[in-house]
């Protein structure tokens, strides 16, 4: 079943934070972040493994609530080049039986 | 080093052809995986190849089918087109090994298929 994303899409300024959440009825094997600009092949940004275990970008951190099912992506200090979509994926199991199921994605702009 | 080559990137075709989408994964990459991308329906798993073999299957008519060859090259193909099947297929390539969940896909940039 596919996660739920919050927001669908979200306004900024340059500067500001932004907080994405994705949401899952079924107990996850982890979550991957990416983020896809217009035209262009989405870009991983993270990983968060049941049990804690995170991979990913310095700059980008995110947290997942393993009881609720629940991660959430934290933008801080945006700046121009975090304009995008970004998807989570999720993972029921170690093995990717299923593959990735993707969120419909959160539309990020940054004004300057 | 090289990324995630989609050939072609564009093209156009009409309802009841069949079209034939290719991917070359990272030099390395044993596992290539196939995604549907549509405004409606967002990115959606076709299916994943793993040393030639098909081993995992999403939720899509017998119509799309794949194979991967020996050098980990990838091939997609669709038949008997339908308007619906107007999207940006996207493959994404891993290397393969331990738990895929925890695998990060390096994806290419796409073939945009339009049928008319």
């Amino acid at each position: 079943q596919q996660p739920v994303q919050s927001p669908q899409a979200v306004i900024l300024r340059e500067g500001e934070d932004a907080v994405i959440n994705c949401s899952s009825s079924k107990a996850l094997y982890s979550v991957h972040w990416y983020r896809q600009k217009h035209g262009e092949a989405p870009v991983f940004l993270m990983i968060l493994l049941k049990g804690g275990e995170q991979k990913g970008h310095e700059k980008i951190s995110a947290s997942f609530n393993e009881k609720k099912q629940q991660s959430s992506l934290y933008l801080t200090a945006s700046q121009l080049s975090y304009s995008g979509t970004y998807f989570c994926g999720t993972a029921l199991s170690g093995g990717g039986a299923d593959g990735l199921t993707f969120g419909k994605g959160t539309h990020l702009i940054i004004q300057p | 080093k090289a990324g995630v080559t989609q050939t072609p990137r564009y093209l156009i075709k009409t309802r009841g052809q069949q079209v034939t989408l290719s991917c070359s994964p990272i030099s390395g990459h044993r596992s290539v995986s196939w995604y549907q991308q549509t405004p409606g329906q967002g990115l959606q798993f076709l299916f994943e190849y793993f040393s030639e073999t098909q081993r995992n299957k999403g939720n899509f008519p017998g119509r799309f089918s794949g194979r991967q060859f020996s050098n980990s090259r990838s091939e997609m193909n669709v038949s008997t087109l339908e308007l619906g099947d107007s999207a940006l297929y996207l493959c994404a390539s891993t290397t393969g090994q331990g738990n895929s969940g925890a695998n990060v896909l390096t994806f290419g940039a796409g073939s945009r298929l339009t049928v008319l």
